[in-house]
Order: C-alpha cells, then structure tokens, then sequence
C-alpha cells in the first residue's frame, strides 16, 4: 500500500495570505489527522475527521480549519497567515479506531515571511 | 490535563551498544495507548512501538522494547544493538479515547561510529 502523501512539500507564503495544504490517507484509512510542529510548541494536534466530519479538535485559533471528502483525502486551510504559523505541518491517517497506529506523511514545511 | 514529559533533550551511544530514552506521563484515563516515533531528518514520522495500558507485558520490536510501569505512569524505550540509522529524534506519545496524540517535547539520540 502507498503511504500517506502530503502535498506540497514546502511552501512560502507573506503575512496575510491563505494557504491550502492536502493530505492523502493510506487506502481504506477513514481518519485523517492534522498535527503542527514547531520548535518552540513542539507537535500540538490540531484537528481529525473521520468519514468527512471532523470529530476531534485542538486547541487552535479559527483560522485553521479542514475538510475531508468522500474519498477520505484532507485539506487543511490557513488563512490570515500570521509569522507564528511558520511550521511543519503533519497529517496522520488510521482507521479510525482508539487503539489503531496513525501513520504519518512527510510533511508540508511552511513558512510565512 | 494530558501530558507528556521527556526529561532527555538529547543523548548519545556508541555503536553497538544499549540507550533508554526516559518518558512519563501523566492522564487520569483508565484506558490509553501508548507509542514512541522516530523522526530522522527526513521529517517523517515513524512508529517505533506501541504499547496498550492494560496488557502488562511489555511490548517488543526487535531490537527495541519497552519498560512500561503503569503505576508510576513511566514508559522507557530501549534500543539495544544501536545502529547509525537509529540516529533522529525520538517522540513518546499517547492518546486516549478520542484519536489525538499527545507528544512529548523528543529526544534527539545520536548514534556514535
């Protein structure tokens, strides 16, 4: 099975633009997960959707928010970006049950200037 | 609250030989699960091990292992025969009922030749 792509790899954006990252789960995974990872906070979760609804969620501001289609591939949207959204942004896919593995892509590397 | 500490920012072992990287953590569920990845420069998020709170025996992958104290709510990962592709940082995690990580701040483990 293909792992779990992230696209794009990396990302350049200025102070008040919008950024839209996605998130291909591995095959018959129903839950995807968003996770943000810097050096100062380290890796905070930020939101999961399972079966196109999102069903958990992080402590962020509303800036962030997601989506998930009826294939299970995920979007994550910033907008307004601020320079502290600068991170490596993690997706996570797994079947969606407690005890499951998430299995993580490479990550989408954004930086705000 | 759910937390994650790891109080070893960063290590070193020779080749070859035996490390334990050190976590606890700290959540008033009964019923979690616990993991340790691995993040090697690719920024790729691995699973090393996972462990599930109310089997006692300790679980095993190859050459690295777990100690798992539930009363002292510790999880320590061994790796033994280390070798240089085990170099990368090192995340203990656990999530409970919902299907969010919690990650600790990593340990940065070098393997020396």
């Amino acid at each position: 099975k293909a792992g779990v792509t992230q696209t794009p790899r990396y990302l350049i954006k200025t102070r008040g633009q919008q950024v839209t990252l996605s998130c291909s789960p591995i095959s018959g995974h129903r839950s995807v997960s968003w996770y943000q990872q810097t050096p100062g906070q380290g890796l905070q979760f930020l939101f999961e959707y399972f079966s196109e609804t999102q069903r958990n969620k992080g402590n962020f501001p509303g800036r962030f928010s997601g989506r998930q289609f009826s294939n299970s591939r995920s979007e994550m949207n910033v907008s307004t970006l601020e320079l502290g959204d600068s991170a490596l942004y993690l997706c996570a896919s797994s079947p969606g049950t407690m005890g499951e593995k998430l299995f993580f892509g490479s990550g989408t590397q954004l930086s705000v200037l | 609250a759910q937390t994650v500490t790891q109080s070893q920012p960063e290590m070193s072992v020779q080749e070859a030989e035996t490390v334990t990287l050190s976590c606890t953590y700290d959540t008033s569920e009964s019923n979690y699960y616990l993991f340790w990845y691995k993040q090697p420069p690719s920024r790729q998020m691995i699973l090393v091990i996972r462990q599930e709170a109310y089997k006692q025996q300790n679980a095993t992958e190859n050459r690295f292992s777990v100690n798992f104290q539930k009363a002292a709510k510790s999880f320590s990962l061994k790796i033994s025969d280390s070798q240089l592709g085990d170099t990368a940082m090192y995340f203990c995690a656990f999530k409970t009922g919902a299907n969010n990580l919690f990650f600790g701040t990593g340990t940065r483990l070098t393997v020396i030749p």
